[in-house]
């Protein structure tokens, strides 16, 4: 039973390319959120979804970001033109059931150079 | 009202030492509060976790004490060991996204 898988681990992107980051959660958990991890700080909750459904994005910026979760396949967080303060640890995390704790992918550290 | 607040923001403690790490919340609503271990270039993995109905949980080294009234928990780690050095965070949710603590950086040293 595999854990949630994030992909890619690292990726580096020029500022102004877009950046794609994908999610699959845990077999059997239909509840994914990303949060935003910068150097020795905490993690920033940023979108909640469920399959097809944005629930809560009320930490996503306004501009450039996006998450989707289709009905197939897995979930993305997509950043567009991005910019030097968009380096950062990009956590996905699933859950059963809402109200029930996370289990967290190992992340996808973004630097934009 | 949705934000948790953790101290102390690092902590150094000796082996076979007590380290205690403490979190306080404002929304009374909240009836979920999970502590996560995280290891440095690692996703956070969930420790142990309690919910207000009961005022303390234990799990091998690792418990949680819950006061209700007072709206503050804490995460106990008896005979800290080298191995338990990481970022611990407590979060705590209702029904929807947790809301974390800024994290507690534990170094246990011989």
């Amino acid at each position: 039973n595999a854990g949630v898988m994030q992909n890619p681990r690292h990726l580096v992107r020029r500022r102004g390319q877009e950046a794609r980051l994908r999610c699959s959660p845990m077999k059997g958990h239909s509840h994914v959120y990303w949060y935003r991890q910068l150097p020795e700080e905490g993690l920033k909750f940023m979108v909640y979804l469920q399959k097809e459904n944005i629930i809560d994005e009320s930490g996503m910026p306004k501009e450039r970001f996006s998450a989707e979760f289709p009905k197939e396949g897995p979930s993305i967080l997509r950043i567009q033109q991005v910019v030097r303060g968009d380096s950062a640890a990009y956590f996905c995390a699933s859950s059963r059931q809402v109200g029930d704790g996370y289990t967290f992918g190992s992340g996808t550290r973004l630097t934009v150079v | 009202q949705q934000q948790v607040k953790q101290s102390p923001q690092s902590l150094i403690v000796q082996k076979g030492g007590i380290s205690i790490i403490n979190c306080a919340y404002e929304n009374t609503a909240f009836d979920y509060f999970p502590w996560y271990q995280q290891f440095p270039g690692k996703g956070p993995a969930l420790l142990i976790a309690i919910r207000p109905d009961v005022s303390e949980k234990k799990e091998g080294r690792f418990t949680i004490s819950f006061n209700k009234s007072a709206k503050q928990f804490s995460l106990h780690i008896m005979d800290s060991q080298p191995g338990d050095s990481a970022t611990y965070f407590c979060a705590a949710t209702r029904t929807d996204k947790l809301i974390f603590g800024t994290g507690t950086r534990l170094q246990v040293f011989p």
